[in-house]
């Protein structure tokens, strides 16, 4: 059975650092492409980054610069590091499996705030 | 990027009739092989998002019969042939053929 247990979040000052997790059990986190979706309370999903099976990375526009993903193949897990982070970064994160993301874990609450 | 609309955004719904959700993306989602990559997600109150159908169509594992999708080019639906109460939920669709992938608004179903 495929699980994704992320980890990590928490309130942090504007301007401040997050790293994420994603732990994977039941597949390989190598052999898929994973991926960072987050939603703000209340609002829609926003897809923020993908790292495929070979590698490739991509960023949405708005946090290309700032965030950075990647995988421990020996933990089975995945990392979003989350720096200078701002106000509208605050939300639920999830990491999302393959590329129509067909497992979701329950997500993550990073709340950026002073 | 792509921009996906969906309608309504409420859907007041009586349980055992049907309902339909439209969504309808910006650009052609047929992808370069033919495929056409539109997902329908459903989040239920205080849970995690669940695919429901990718592909237009393809159900996945698990899902129940009533669930369908339909659609080409940039014209989708997603129907419930007869609405159960587990089906209050907010719904989702998503264009996989193009980056970045993006969303529509959501659709709330409410009995």
């Amino acid at each position: 059975e495929v699980q994704l247990l992320e980890s990590g979040g928490g309130l942090v000052q504007p301007g401040g650092s997050l790293r994420l997790s994603c732990a994977a059990s039941g597949f390989t986190v190598s052999d898929y492409a994973m991926s960072w979706v987050r939603q703000a309370a209340g609002k829609g999903l926003e897809w923020v980054s993908i790292i495929s099976s070979s590698g490739s990375i991509d960023y949405s526009d708005s946090v290309k610069g700032r965030f950075t993903i990647s995988r421990d193949n020996a933990k089975n897990t995945l990392y979003l590091q989350m720096n200078t982070l701002r106000a509208e970064d605050t939300a639920v994160y999830y990491c999302a499996k393959d590329w129509l993301f067909d497992d979701w874990g329950q997500g993550t609450l990073v709340t950026v705030s002073s | 990027d792509v921009v996906m609309t969906q309608s309504p955004l409420s859907l007041p719904v009586t349980l055992g009739q049907p309902a339909s959700i439209s969504c309808r993306s910006s650009q052609s989602l047929v992808s370069s092989d033919g495929d056409t990559f539109l997902t329908w997600f459903q989040q239920r109150p205080g849970q995690s998002p669940r695919r429901l159908l990718s592909k237009v169509s393809n159900r996945d594992s698990g899902v129940p019969d009533r669930f369908s999708g339909s659609g080409s080019g940039t014209d989708f639906t997603l129907k419930i042939s007869r609405v159960e109460a587990e089906d209050v939920a907010t719904y989702f669709c998503m264009q996989g053929t193009h980056w970045p992938r993006t969303f529509g608004q959501g659709t709330k179903v409410e009995i």
